[in-house]
């Protein structure tokens, strides 16, 4: 156990819906990462926040967008959502602002319809 | 485009095996290189290099990064069943953007 918690654990939802994604980090780590994990993509890092501020941008689509609140946790909205949505999403967490080591959470499953 | 590959895609080795997956980047502004293990579910990092030729080490899995050719290793000796898994390296760049390559997959059969 990473001490990393996602809800909800699986997602099923339809296409053109939206919805969020939750991420707790462990205690004291003060960086969210979020990552998308699909058969045909891999692992494509999203974005990083760092004390409540963006820090890094990667392959995150328009449609979707983050945010980290003043207790640390993050959430992730997807919205418009596409059968290529689809993919395992993970949340990460790190002491600092350098991506040292991260420690992952245990993935939410989302399935578009 | 930056871009990380991985080498081997796949391999299957016999326990006790000394194995070397390897990983080349193209990637401006490069920072680091990052190792993940992936077993069943989520990553679980392994090492971070920055410098180039400092070997890293944390028991039978060692890894060394050259930032002369792009490229990177990691080393598994002694290879038990519990390392089957997927290894992943990724590229930070200053900013932070991370760039995963697809990862090898490695089996040790007993």
């Amino acid at each position: 156990d990473s001490g990393v918690t996602q809800t909800p654990k699986h997602l099923i939802t339809a296409t053109g819906q939206r919805v969020t994604l939750r991420c707790s980090p462990r205690s004291g780590d003060l960086s969210v990462y979020w990552y998308q994990q699909s058969l045909d993509q891999g692992l494509q890092f999203l974005i990083q926040y760092y004390n409540g501020e963006e820090r890094a941008k990667g392959n995150i689509l328009e449609r979707f967008s983050a945010q980290q609140f003043p207790d640390l946790h993050s959430e992730l909205n997807l919205s418009s959502l596409e059968l290529g949505d689809s993919a395992l999403y993970f949340c990460a967490s790190s002491v600092g602002n350098l991506n040292n080591e991260q420690f992952f959470g245990p993935g939410t499953r989302l399935t578009v319809l | 485009e930056d871009k990380v590959v991985q080498s081997p895609l796949s391999l299957v080795v016999h326990e006790g095996d000394t194995v070397t997956l390897n990983c080349s980047y193209e990637v401006t502004n490069f920072r680091s290189l990052l190792w993940y293990k992936q077993e069943k579910k989520a990553p679980t990092f392994l090492f971070m290099l920055t410098s180039s030729g400092i070997e890293k080490k944390s028991g039978r899995l060692s890894s060394i990064l050259d930032k002369k050719e792009l490229f990177s290793i990691l080393n598994i000796t002694a290879t038990q069943t519990g390392d089957s898994a997927i290894y992943l390296c990724a590229s930070m760049e200053y900013g932070n953007k991370l760039v995963f390559g697809a990862g090898t997959i490695l089996r040790v059969k007993s």
